[in-house]
């Protein structure tokens, strides 16, 4: 079965501080893996997804298939950075990510 | 762009109402699904529908719950004869086509509580 874990629900970090929000999943193909964020009072939005391999809001992940992780991970956190985060995988062969399953969350406070 | 649109935002139901949730797609994307969120959980995949067709309903409880897309007017979730354990937040997403290309763009959520 496939299953996303989030293994800290809070994450709490001071300004300019690195952070790293954990994210294991399992599933026995080749997912593929994004980070969903919510900020308060706004909609799920998308941050990043693996096969990009681009850094968005100096946020990087990196797909580790053999520890199936994707720890989300940035250097210097921001307060702007404090919102809930999503880890979530897309089976492969489904034809694209409407399946997705998603982690339950993890939410990062950052202090000033 | 007004993005995608659910309404309503919060509903309230006592058991055994219908609840009547819709989703306005983004202006140009005809595909839509839904995905629940309960209390303390991710969000959940529940069905996924193109204008006029339901192309995945894997993710639907088998009782009580259905969902359309017509041709004119929004998706709608509906929910029977509704329970407690129904109460939760209902995501809507809409993509300009198979998801696999395009990133889901997510609207804000409808909440529902159960009384």
């Amino acid at each position: 079965a496939q299953r996303v874990t989030q293994p800290e629900k809070l994450l709490s970090v001071f300004k300019g501080a690195p952070v790293e929000l954990k994210c294991n999943y399992s599933y026995s193909g080749s997912p593929e893996l994004f980070w969903y964020v919510q900020y308060s009072r706004q909609r799920l939005q998308l941050l990043l997804r693996h096969i990009s391999r681009e850094s968005i809001k100096g946020f990087t992940a990196d797909l580790n298939k053999g520890e199936t992780s994707f720890h989300l991970k940035k250097p210097f956190a921001q307060e702007e950075d404090s919102a809930m985060y999503y880890c979530a995988l897309s089976p492969s062969g489904q034809g694209g990510s409407e399946k997705l399953v998603f982690g339950k969350g993890t939410k990062l406070t950052v202090n000033p | 762009n007004a993005g995608v649109m659910q309404n309503p935002r919060h509903l309230v139901r006592r058991r055994g109402q219908e609840a009547r949730l819709r989703c306005s797609p983004m202006k140009g994307h005809s595909h839509v699904y839904w995905y629940r969120q309960l209390p303390e959980e991710g969000l959940k995949f529940m069905v996924y529908l193109q204008k006029e067709n339901i192309i995945d309903e894997s993710g639907m409880p088998k009782e009580r719950f259905s969902a359309e897309f017509p041709k004119e007017g929004p998706s709608i979730l509906r929910i029977q004869q509704v329970v407690r354990g129904d109460s939760a937040a209902y995501f809507c997403a809409s993509s300009r086509s198979r998801a696999g290309a395009n990133v889901l763009t997510f609207g804000a959520g409808s909440r529902l509580t159960v009384l």
